[in-house]
């Protein structure tokens, strides 16, 4: 069965932590995805990554950072967080280069709050 | 700009039939996907139409018309379980996903 896991369901910081969200797929997918979920609002795109070591900024990058040192694993780095971060992240990978091309497997999510 | 339209919320009667309609308004097309998504818990793929018409698997239906940039999703003999957020997401020329807010289905007995 595919799989994409994130490191935390659950996540309480303080303004100003530095935070690390990871995610691992097992599925040999090249695109890597980092999302935020807000209510009434769909899903924004932080970054994203289509093969290792390389990054692109999706719609709100500010404030985000990101790694993609192996193929399997994108972590999200929050350098300093701050309330308006806080938020429902959703990690996703899909087939296929340069784009989508096919269905998004997506991760449980991480649900942080920042205090 | 792009933008994806889809109701907040919708109410049926278990064992009925729903229509969750979407429209869209993207800079180029290359396909519409719809996701589905219970309460705390990661989206999962429901369908993916580029052709104009109707895709039906089990009791899940999607209907596109580019020409009209709508698509729906039918949902049929409705169960509780099919409580659940409902994404649509159309892919646009530079092949990245345009997401709506969702619509929030819910299921009375």
């Amino acid at each position: 069965d595919v799989k994409v896991t994130q490191s935390s369901r659950y996540l309480v910081k303080r303004t100003g932590e530095k935070v690390f969200l990871e995610c691992v797929q097992d599925m040999d997918h090249e695109n890597m995805f980092w999302y935020r979920q807000d209510p009434g609002l769909g899903l924004r795109l932080i970054y994203f990554s289509y093969d290792v070591k390389m990054k692109e900024k999706g719609d709100i990058p500010e404030g985000y950072s990101v790694s993609r040192e192996k193929k399997e694993r994108f972590s999200l780095i929050l350098e300093s967080a701050s309330t308006n971060q806080t938020s429902m992240y959703l990690c996703a990978s899909s087939l296929g280069t340069s784009g989508v091309t096919g269905e998004l497997f997506f991760g449980e999510g991480s649900r942080l709050t920042v205090l | 700009g792009q933008n994806i339209d889809q109701p907040t919320e919708m109410t049926a009667t278990e064992g009925a039939i729903v229509q969750i309609n979407c429209t869209y308004q993207t800079s180029g097309f290359n396909g519409l996907f719809w996701y589905q998504q219970h309460a705390g818990e990661a989206p999962t793929f429901l369908s993916y139409n580029v052709l104009d018409g109707l895709e039906e698997k089990g009791r899940f239906s999607s209907f596109l018309s580019r020409s009209k940039g709508y698509s729906y999703l039918l949902l049929k003999e409705l169960q509780m379980k099919d409580s659940a957020s409902y994404l649509c997401a159309v892919l646009d020329s530079n092949y990245q996903l345009i997401w709506g807010a969702g619509t929030k289905l819910i299921i009375k007995p």
